[in-house]
């Protein structure tokens, strides 16, 4: 049964400075990982999708990688913004598994100025 | 090109009660996709329709069902409800197997 954890839970930093967010997941046997937004309330914004064949994927100002031996993605955001407070959560989907996603239990950011 | 569309937005429901969810996703994805959100358990998965099929399940009890149409727009149905089923509950399409996905903006069920 796949199990995927992020650490940490919550994280608070000052604008300008470089994170990352980290996801495990125990089940190697993953098609793709997805990373998503949720702002409170809202639905979940998709990010970047990490096929399994690859090791990074970019976009703006995130980057998202992939180990599959290791269990491993993490979410890199550059120079961090107070509109990039959100939560983050990443989402393995199996191979084979149809469109079934498991979820972390996502990362809380916060950007202060 | 328009996202998923989860209707209605907010819902308040008394216990014992049942309720119908409706999903309407992206335009020519076949997929669609039931997850519960609550603060204590997180994104839980309910089920996907793929093509008016029930292809995968979660653990959840018989109480939850659903369907989809042949337009690909899903409906997810609650009966019985309890305390414990109030919860953000959304949808995702997917345009085929194994396919990203994308969520809608979610029911927020309240059980009172």
């Amino acid at each position: 049964k796949q199990e995927v954890t992020q650490i940490p839970a919550a994280l608070s930093v000052p604008e300008g400075e470089n994170l990352v967010l980290n996801c495990s997941f125990t089940d190697s046997a993953i098609y793709n990982l997805q990373w998503f937004r949720q702002d409170p309330g809202k639905g979940l914004t998709s990010l970047l999708l990490i096929q399994s064949s690859q090791r990074e994927q970019t976009s703006g100002r995130l980057n998202a990688s992939l180990d599959k031996s290791s269990g491993r993605s993490t979410l890199y955001i550059a120079a961090s913004q107070p509109g990039d407070s959100a939560t983050y959560l990443c989402a393995a989907l199996r191979r084979g598994g149809g469109n079934k996603l498991t979820f972390g239990t996502g990362t809380q950011l916060k950007v202060e100025l | 090109k328009a996202g998923v569309t989860q209707t209605p937005r907010y819902l308040i429901k008394t216990r014992g009660q049942q309720v119908t969810l409706s999903c309407s996703p992206i335009s020519g994805h076949r997929s669609v996709s039931w997850y519960q959100q609550t603060p204590g358990q997180g994104l839980q998965f309910l089920f996907e329709y793929f093509s008016e099929t029930q292809r995968n399940k979660g653990n959840f009890p018989g109480r939850f069902s659903g369907r989809q149409f042949s337009n690909s727009r899903s409906e997810m149905n609650v009966s019985t409800l309890e305390l414990g089923d109030s919860a953000l509950y959304l949808c995702a399409s997917s345009s085929g197997d194994q396919a990203e996905a994308f969520f809608g903006q979610g029911t927020r069920l309240t059980v009172v």
